[in-house]
């Protein structure tokens, strides 16, 4: 089975720290992704990764940095916590298609609160 | 990206009921997916059809796609409390980031 885990379940933060979502992905995905989910809003995309070192901003890149050193492990950097950054992240890997898009596999979320 | 749209938002039923959510999309597409999410829990790849598919059954689950309207449905038969979660469509195109919906919000009474 395709395992993706997230560092943290649950987080709790202050405002203008910095913090490292982790997500490790056990199936030799080529793509990763980092959404965030806030109610009557869906999910929405952070960040993606076609591949080791390489990044592609999403929908909503601002106040976000992400790393992919390893093809294995892509991870979410906030640089400066705030409390508009409060919400549910997801972590999800998928294979690389080749013209189409394959199911994506999600971890079980991180749910962040800024204070 | 823009987002699709699920609909109803909401939907609640008596266990043993069919549970019927549509989904819009806007652009061309390779394939439709659907997932499912508990609350407070990642998503759950539930189904895939693709553009040249019209209808795919998967045990308790029936897909349909219209590339014309830019729909597709999710039909759940014979629910059960445990269907109670939040669903999904996403919309794939080429080797780009699926396009999420807002999601329907499922709660099956037992």
């Amino acid at each position: 089975d395709v395992k993706v885990t997230q560092s943290s379940r649950y987080l709790v933060k202050r405002t203008g720290e910095k913090v490292f979502l982790e997500c490790v992905q056990d199936m030799d995905h080529e793509n990763m992704f980092w959404y965030r989910q806030d109610p009557g809003l869906g999910l929405r995309l952070i960040y993606f990764s076609y591949d080791v070192k390489m990044k592609e901003k999403g929908d909503i890149p601002e106040g976000y940095s992400v790393s992919r050193e390893k093809k294995e492990r892509f991870s979410l950097i906030l640089e400066s916590a705030s409390t508009n950054q409060t919400s549910m992240y997801l972590c999800a890997s998928s294979r690389m298609g080749q013209g189409h898009s394959y199911e994506q596999y999600f971890g079980p979320g991180t749910r962040l609160t800024v204070t | 990206s823009q987002q699709g749209e699920e609909d109803p938002q909401a939907l609640s039923i008596q266990e043993g009921e069919n549970a019927t959510m549509n989904c819009s999309y806007k652009t061309s597409i390779n394939n439709l997916q659907w997932y499912r999410q508990n609350s407070g829990r990642g998503l759950v790849h539930l189904i895939l059809i693709r553009s040249n598919e019209r209808e795919k059954h998967s045990g308790r689950l029936r897909v349909t796609l219209d590339t014309s309207k830019k729909s597709s449905s999710l039909l759940i038969t014979a629910s059960r409390a445990a269907d109670t979660a939040s669903y999904f469509c996403a919309s794939g195109r080429g080797n780009t980031p699926l396009v999420f919906g807002k999601g329907t919000r499922l709660s099956v009474i037992a």
